[in-house]
């Protein structure tokens, strides 16, 4: 299957600062990437999708000052948690599908804890 | 909007032999795929195998198989020969066929065990 790859991994930052997560597709043109938050033991709820290019479309409940995303490229989107809160801290996933679209391929996650 | 449901919220199986996890869905879409994907404990999401609604053979990837039922908007993957490394969390998922719409609608998720 196609390799999608997050960094950092994990990320500890204080409460007020920003932070940049970076997701890749390395084998595969992501013409649309997604961004996923999950909470422990829960299932992957959907904050935004992002075409190459254009701005993102966001779920409802999501806001979009805050979680900003950028999809410059088609192997690269990034999300920018802006004026992080504790209640931000989360484990975040995003996933690209290719030009065939058919199948969404995840990247390795990122745990961020905001203190 | 498109639901899914997973009613076991966890399940265990004896190594070696099979299991059956259950999905339903509920679309008024005729055309769509389906997807299990694994979550072990690295919290990696993996594709386990997916089903086009239009196809009415069963997919398999080796040990693993769907029980497709369209009518009954069911989706069942079925696990033989149960390995530890089958132990993780398992997630039904929905997405339309229709061009632009990739968006993936995810089931609870249902937590495998597997007993040595």
């Amino acid at each position: 299957g196609a390799v999608v790859s997050q960094h950092p991994s994990r990320v500890i930052c204080k409460s007020g600062t920003s932070v940049k997560i970076e997701c890749r597709s390395l084998d595969f043109q992501a013409t649309t990437m997604f961004w996923y938050r999950q909470f422990p033991k829960k299932s992957l709820m959907l904050m935004a999708t992002s075409n190459e290019g254009s701005k993102a479309t966001y779920e409802q409940g999501v806001e979009k000052d805050k979680f900003l995303i950028n999809h410059a490229s088609l192997t690269l989107s990034t999300l920018t948690v802006t004026s992080a809160h504790p209640e931000d801290s989360s484990f975040y996933i995003c996933s690209g599908v290719g030009e065939r679209k058919e199948t969404q391929y995840f990247g390795p996650g990122t745990r961020l804890l905001v203190l | 909007a498109q639901t899914v449901t997973q009613s076991q919220p966890e399940m265990s199986v004896q190594e070696a032999e099979t299991v059956t996890l259950s999905c339903t869905y509920d679309t008024s879409e005729s055309d769509y795929y389906l997807f299990w994907y694994k979550q072990p404990p690295s919290r990696q999401m993996i594709l386990v195998i997916r089903q086009e609604a239009y196809k009415q053979q069963n997919a398999t990837e080796n040990r693993f198989s769907v029980n497709f039922q369209k009518a009954a908007k069911s989706f069942s993957l079925k696990i033989s020969d149960s390995q530890l490394g089958d132990a993780a969390m398992y997630f039904c998922a929905y997405r339309s066929a229709d061009f632009g719409n990739e968006k993936l609608t995810f089931g609870t998720g249902t937590r495998l065990t597997i007993i040595p």
